[in-house]
């Protein structure tokens, strides 16, 4: 089973500053198999990035994902106030067929 | 426009059964996966199981593997999960969501349901 684990935990920073997001698989994860997600309180997980870096449909520019193998990044350019939530990345595999990372939560400091 | 329209969930006692239901609409539903994910209160995303477009095929997570069922009407555009032998750390929101396609990853989420699973 592939182990996703993502730092930091908690991200304390202002807007429009950059956020760099980290994803570190146990074994070798295929770039075409992982993908980010937003969550906010109370509301379900929103699709950011599929395929390591492609942007799904009508998420701002300012998100991008890179990285390869066993480590994978979520970056966001200009932080603007809404996109203070929750994001998680999620791998697909064999058994199990998906995982999700702990999560790191990216609070306005 | 896509909606994924969660159903079921409630109070049940450990070792109870309950029967979550998804309505789909706006998508061709029998062209794809369809997954359910659960949140415990404060906790992270879980898998739980997915399901092929035709229903040949499903997965599990090792957690519920034997207990949960994973189902899908496509002639009702409906997706189920029945639930059995249900234990206090079943307890979670659960969400339907949709495969993008032959890409991995989950385009359209379902607001989520709450399962207690309590005495």
């Amino acid at each position: 089973e592939i182990v996703l684990t993502q730092s930091p935990g908690t991200l304390s920073l202002s807007p429009g500053e950059r956020a760099t997001l980290s994803c570190r698989a146990s074994q070798s994860v295929s770039s075409s198999y992982l993908a980010w997600y937003q969550q906010k309180p109370g509301q379900a997980p929103r699709l950011l990035i599929y395929g390591a870096s492609n942007r799904a449909a009508g998420i701002p520019d300012r998100f991008s994902g890179s990285g390869s193998g066993t480590d994978f990044t979520l970056t966001i350019s200009r932080l603007e106030p809404e996109d203070f939530a929750v994001y998680y990345c999620q791998q697909y595999g064999s058994s199990p067929l998906y995982t999700f990372g702990q999560g790191t939560k990216l609070e306005i400091k | 426009e896509v909606q994924l329209l969660e159903s079921g969930g409630g109070l049940v006692q450990p070792g109870g059964s309950l029967r979550l239901s998804c309505a789909a609409s706006g998508f061709t539903f029998n062209n794809y996966a369809m997954s359910w994910v659960r949140q415990a209160p404060g906790k992270g995303l879980e898998w739980v199981s997915a399901i092929t477009p035709s229903g040949y095929s499903t997965y599990y997570a090792d957690s519920v593997k034997g207990r949960f069922t994973i189902s899908r009407d496509n002639s009702k555009n409906t997706l189920s999960l029945q639930m059995n032998s249900l234990r206090a750390e079943d307890t979670a929101v659960y969400y339907c969501a949709k495969k993008v396609g032959v890409i991995p990853g989950f385009d359209y989420w379902g607001q989520g349901i709450l399962v207690t699973v309590s005495s």
